[in-house]
């Protein structure tokens, strides 16, 4: 099946400052979505992005599939953004391959 | 957008007993809906996939008998854990699919988390 890298494992950020997770995956994927999981364990999709860029408010996503990859950038972080961002995708129908995830703490 | 309502949110038993997990599309029909099992600190693994109107199909090494599939309408899953043990403690999220042209995104539940005493 698909293997899925994320990085950092961990990152610890100051609020305000800047940050740049990447995933990268070993094969062609007909999707990719990247999550937040919040500390009560909920997952809530921030991107849907199997190519090309998209940006929604001081979060951003990147996907160059040629080249097996895709970046989430999140500016001026805040203490809410704190969580496991998770990089899921799927190479058949449907069925999702995840991440390990990168767990970010921001600190006040 | 698409919701995906899990329920119950969250659960304690006693070792022995059964415990079943909804999972409901709410506003689309789902013919494939998706059971993971996180463990603390770590990633989601996928169990099973449920099949609307037939059987599920299980991952290597989910044992099928212990986690029971029931896929019996187009917005309805259901993930039983017979028998628990404190081992089968874990965080459980459940995924339905929607497609739109050839855009396919995943809507997860907010998860069950299971405490077996």
């Amino acid at each position: 099946g698909i293997q899925v890298e994320q990085s950092p494992p961990d990152l610890i950020l100051q609020e305000g400052a800047n940050s740049t997770l990447r995933c990268n995956f070993s094969d062609s994927v007909n999707n990719l979505q990247w999550f937040h999981q919040n500390p009560w364990g909920q997952l809530i999709n921030l991107f849907y992005i199997p190519s090309g860029t998209k940006q929604n408010g001081r979060l951003s996503a990147t996907t160059v599939a040629t080249e097996r990859y895709s970046l989430l950038y999140i500016s001026s972080s805040q203490t809410t953004d704190s969580g496991v961002y998770f990089c899921a995708v799927a190479g058949g129908y449907q069925k999702v391959t995840f991440g390990i995830g990168t767990k970010l703490q921001v600190i006040p | 957008g698409a919701v995906v309502s899990q329920h119950p949110s969250w659960v304690i038993c006693k070792s022995g007993t059964s415990v079943k997990i909804e999972c409901r599309s709410l506003d689309f029909q789902a013919t494939t809906m998706f059971w993971y099992r996180q463990f603390p600190k770590q990633s989601l693994m996928l169990m099973a996939t449920s099949n609307e109107g037939s059987k599920a199909t299980y991952e290597q090494g989910v044992e099928k008998d212990k986690f029971l599939i029931n896929h019996a309408s187009l917005t309805l899953s259901t993930l039983t854990v017979t028998s628990a043990h404190p081992e089968d403690s874990s965080f459980y999220i459940c995924s339905a699919g929607q497609t739109s042209g050839n855009l396919d995104i995943q809507y997860f539940g907010a998860g069950t988390r299971l405490s077996v005493l």
